[in-house]
């Protein structure tokens, strides 16, 4: 088992619409979970960092977090072109971060 | 300058050359790291430095050597590379245990011919 799983896509959605990204993980002992962005040939950039069970806002971006489950989720409503990137979900596993392989999301005009 | 920089931004060397990557962060964060990204997998952490001492080495092969002289510089030294070490190496910083997530550094693109 893959220590954080992400659906590779491509996720396809058309402008305007809620964009909906997922992540399990396996290790229950983490306590923190982050969603960052890389656009093609760029590094990763932190976008939202999520700590508790339930939901957090920033912008048009909701990160939720269900520990029970181990599944964390990103939601961008209102998806742009500009969002079209892939999607790294990362957990902070024994004091380090493990890194999903991505999901790639398209945003169509 | 701010943030995490990272030189060169691109390098084309030959196999048997030998070449070194530098990253810098100006963050006052205490903790560094080297990932590898190459196409359609995770990024492979391969170095952890934690208070300028190596904490973590993933079974990375000998041609890549670390040097962490200070919180701030990291250093890897590459030599006698293979076709397959050709990807995206990125510089992360953090402070202590991440809690608060890695920054990263743009990335060098090492071509290995």
């Amino acid at each position: 088992q893959k220590e954080v799983e992400q659906n590779s896509g491509p996720l396809s959605v058309p402008e305007g619409a809620i964009a909906s990204l997922n992540c399990t993980y396996s290790d229950r002992g983490s306590q923190s979970f982050f969603w960052y962005r890389q656009y093609s040939g760029k590094s990763p950039e932190l976008i939202m960092s999520i700590y508790s069970n339930g939901d957090k806002e920033d912008g048009r971006f909701t990160a939720q977090l269900n520990k029970a489950s181990q599944y964390v989720s990103l939601l961008i409503r209102d998806s742009q072109p500009s969002d079209s990137a892939t999607y790294l979900c990362a957990v902070n596993s024994f004091q380090k971060l493990v890194f999903g392989t991505g999901t790639r999301l398209l945003v169509s005009p | 300058e701010t943030g995490v920089t990272q030189t060169p931004r691109h390098l084309v060397m030959g196999m048997t050359n030998k070449k070194s990557l530098k990253c810098e962060q100006h963050l006052g964060h205490n903790a560094m790291y080297w990932y590898k990204q190459s196409a359609k997998k995770p990024l492979e952490l391969m170095f952890v430095y934690s208070l300028e001492e190596r904490v973590e080495n993933n079974s990375v092969p000998s041609r890549f050597s670390p040097e962490c002289p200070n919180s701030s510089h990291l250093f890897l030294h590459l030599h006698t590379l293979q076709p397959e070490d050709s990807a995206l190496y990125l510089c992360a910083s953090s402070q202590a245990k991440g809690d608060y997530g890695y920054t990263f550094g743009s990335g060098t693109r090492l071509t290995v011919v």
